[in-house]
């Protein structure tokens, strides 16, 4: 079965950096695609990006290209969502996904101080 | 960058009622469209990809037309569980969401 479990949720304070995860299992983890999709309260999906495992290529969308990084090890089979300097617009909830079908569970991130 | 413009933002329609969503891109993207369901508080559920093709497991009473830029999510008998906000997005090109439209029962 396929699934991808993603990190617990995290509360964090402005200026802070941070990575949260999703792993997955039970598929060839290097075939596909994993992508990252925000939601901010109350307001509709965003496609952030996603990356390539089998050799860590990435795609970002317009508005997050410079403000977040997707990686992955493959060797443990997790991607990873990061960044440097948390702002309180940040907060949201994160889903990671091989599109279109597969989603994980998604992180809360709350950045407040 | 492929906006998509998704109409109406809300509805609400009756229990039985037909329902219909429309998502207007602005170039050509073929039929690389998905359409989405979102309930509170879960991850989004893939109901078509390809722009009319069912998700197994997907009620027969959803579907989808459409190529080009002007596609089209049918509920053709709504149902009290179809509540929720349900989201059309692209992927010709780097992947894009519409912005929603959230739908209520009368």
């Amino acid at each position: 079965e396929v699934q991808l479990v993603q990190s617990e949720a995290e509360v964090k304070k402005p200026g802070e950096s941070l990575r949260i995860s999703c792993k997955g299992s039970g598929y060839n983890f290097t075939n596909y695609w994993i992508t990252w999709v925000r939601q901010m309260p109350g307001k509709g999906l965003e496609w952030m990006g996603r990356i390539d495992p089998s050799d860590s290529y990435t795609n970002y969308g317009p508005s997050f290209q410079g403000h977040v990084t997707i990686s992955a090890d493959k060797s443990i089979t997790t991607v990873y969502l990061q960044w440097t300097s948390l702002k309180a617009s940040d907060t949201a909830m994160y889903y990671c996904a091989i599109q279109p079908g597969f989603w994980g569970q998604g992180t809360l991130v709350i950045v407040s101080s | 960058d492929i906006q998509m413009t998704q109409s109406p933002p809300s509805l609400s329609a009756s229990v039985g009622d037909r329902v219909t969503i429309t998502c207007q891109a602005s170039q050509d993207i073929s039929n690389h469209l998905n359409w989405f369901q979102q309930k509170p508080g879960k991850a989004p559920n893939l109901l078509i990809y390809d722009a009319s093709d069912l998700e197994t497991g997907v009620p027969s009473r959803f579907s989808g037309s459409g190529s080009g830029t002007d596609f089209t999510l049918t509920i053709s008998s709504l149902q009290p569980e179809d509540i929720g906000t349900y989201y059309c997005q692209q992927y010709n090109n780097l992947p894009r969401f519409g912005q929603g439209t959230k739908l209520e029962i009368k």
